[in-house]
């Protein structure tokens, strides 16, 4: 069966410094990839998606990044962290033929 | 902009009763749609998909949809306290090489009540 995996779990950090956030799937290969964020009473944000290998699609122009150096891995990053980047980052994954989305277990992340 | 709307509640049912959960889309386009429950602090979790319209049953679930009034709702019978949690309607965005992304509404939060 496939599993999802986010880490860390949970991550404060200063205004201004960087960010790294990974995913990474098992028990499929060649997965769609998302980056979702949720802020506080706001809805599901898509960030960036990828169908394949170093393919990153950006939905919302801002200063994350997102990077897929191996199938099966999927890297949210950003230089300097604003005040704004504080929500509850969540990486998904479908398959290659499929909508149907499965959500990992998320990162919250509070920038002070 | 493609929309995806749902009545942010909160819904308070009483135990043992029917949940009804509905969600509005503006794409005529879209051909897929979903229920996914998030607990509180948790992630979404996929509870339901349907492709076509009418009924699709799952345990106590039931996803209808009505392609013509842009229409989905999720029935839950025999409401639980455990089924207290926020429920995201999905729809699957129709243009350009974005066929295989999500749009999700706000949630509706449910309270079920013992």
């Amino acid at each position: 069966s496939q599993t999802i995996h986010q880490w860390p779990a949970t991550l404060v950090q200063p205004v201004g410094s960087p960010l790294s956030l990974e995913c990474t799937v098992e028990g499929t290969s060649n997965p769609n990839l998302y980056w979702y964020r949720q802020a506080a009473g706001r809805g599901l944000q898509l960030l960036f998606y990828s169908v394949g290998i170093g393919q990153i699609s950006s939905e919302v122009p801002q200063n994350l990044s997102a990077s897929r150096p191996q199938d099966r891995q999927f890297i949210l990053s950003s230089k300097k962290l604003l005040l704004s980047d504080s929500g509850f980052y969540l990486c998904a994954w479908s398959g290659d033929n499929s909508y149907e989305q499965y959500f990992g277990p998320g990162t919250r992340l509070t920038v002070t | 902009q493609k929309e995806v709307e749902q009545n942010s509640g909160p819904l308070s049912v009483p135990e043992g009763a029917i949940a009804s959960l509905n969600c509005t889309y503006s794409d005529r386009g879209s051909q897929s749609f979903f229920w996914y429950r998030q607990y509180s602090g948790k992630s979404p979790e996929l509870i339901m998909f349907i492709y076509s319209n009418g009924d699709k049953e799952d345990g106590r679930f039931t996803a209808q949809l009505n392609k013509a009034s842009q229409y989905v709702s999720l029935l839950i019978r025999d409401s639980q306290p455990s089924d207290s949690a926020t429920y995201l309607c999905a729809v699957n965005a129709n243009y350009g090489g974005s066929q295989g992304n999500l749009i999700f509404g706000k949630g509706t939060k449910l309270s079920v009540k013992p």
